[in-house]
């Protein structure tokens, strides 16, 4: 499985910006970049996935580098309830889909 | 719309019983997914269905667990005889699609404790 590296926290105040990192070097072609959070005493939870354009919804923003070998989550005006661990996942292309491979993720603290 | 949900959301057993957690995934969603995540480690995939079908089941850990999806709908995770290394949470996840942008739905999980 192709793997990814996030560092192990991050910190923000509240409405501030942030922007969380994600390195995939090895990534491959067919390969998408899925972001999930974990809330507190939750199962995680979808916020976004891009393959090769920079991607936008309501809850995030996706920054693909052009070379597809890192990317970057970026939650526009950070919340107390952002607080969470987010986990960058290579969702492996062609018959390999289904099955999420979690890292260890980045712990975001978000202070009031 | 209901989400995932998983039964019991707690249970506390003794080494060598066993267990049955329960998922029910989102109606419509043909993919359903297990994993979990033990004390310490990463959240671990354990197997995929596809209806009542078992698409990968690479990730479960030894013969103790045995998964099923009868008709497609609700799935039962049982593990039998517990040991106390299978302590921890375990997650339902369900998808309609299978594609690059396919966005799994979790549940809350299911926490063991094994004594």
């Amino acid at each position: 499985d192709a793997k990814t590296t996030q560092p192990n926290s991050m910190e923000s105040n509240e409405e501030e910006p942030v922007h969380l990192p994600c390195n995939h070097s090895t990534i491959s072609g067919t390969d998408y970049i899925h972001w999930y959070r974990q809330l507190p005493s939750q199962g995680p939870e979808y916020v976004i996935h891009g393959l090769t354009s920079n991607v936008n919804n309501r809850m995030a923003s996706l920054a693909i580098a052009e070379d597809r070998k890192s990317s970057t989550l970026i939650l526009h005006r950070a919340t107390l309830r952002d607080a969470a661990v987010y986990y960058c996942i290579l969702y492996a292309g062609g018959t390999s889909y289904g099955k999420l491979t979690f890292g260890q993720g980045t712990i975001l603290t978000v202070h009031p | 719309e209901a989400g995932v949900t998983q039964f019991p959301s707690h249970s506390v057993i003794e080494k060598g019983q066993t267990v049955t957690l329960r998922c029910d995934p989102i109606s419509g969603h043909d993919n359903l997914y297990w994993y979990r995540r033990v004390m310490g480690k990463e959240i671990k995939f354990l197997l995929h269905f596809v209806k009542e079908s078992k698409q990968d089941e690479s990730g479960m850990p030894n013969n103790r667990f045995l998964a099923e999806r009868t008709g497609g709908t609700y799935s039962t995770l049982k593990v039998q005889p517990a040991e106390l290394e299978d302590s921890g949470v375990y997650f339902c996840a369900s998808s309609q699609a299978l594609a690059g942008g396919d966005e799994q739905f979790f549940g809350p999980g299911t926490r063991l404790t094994v004594l």
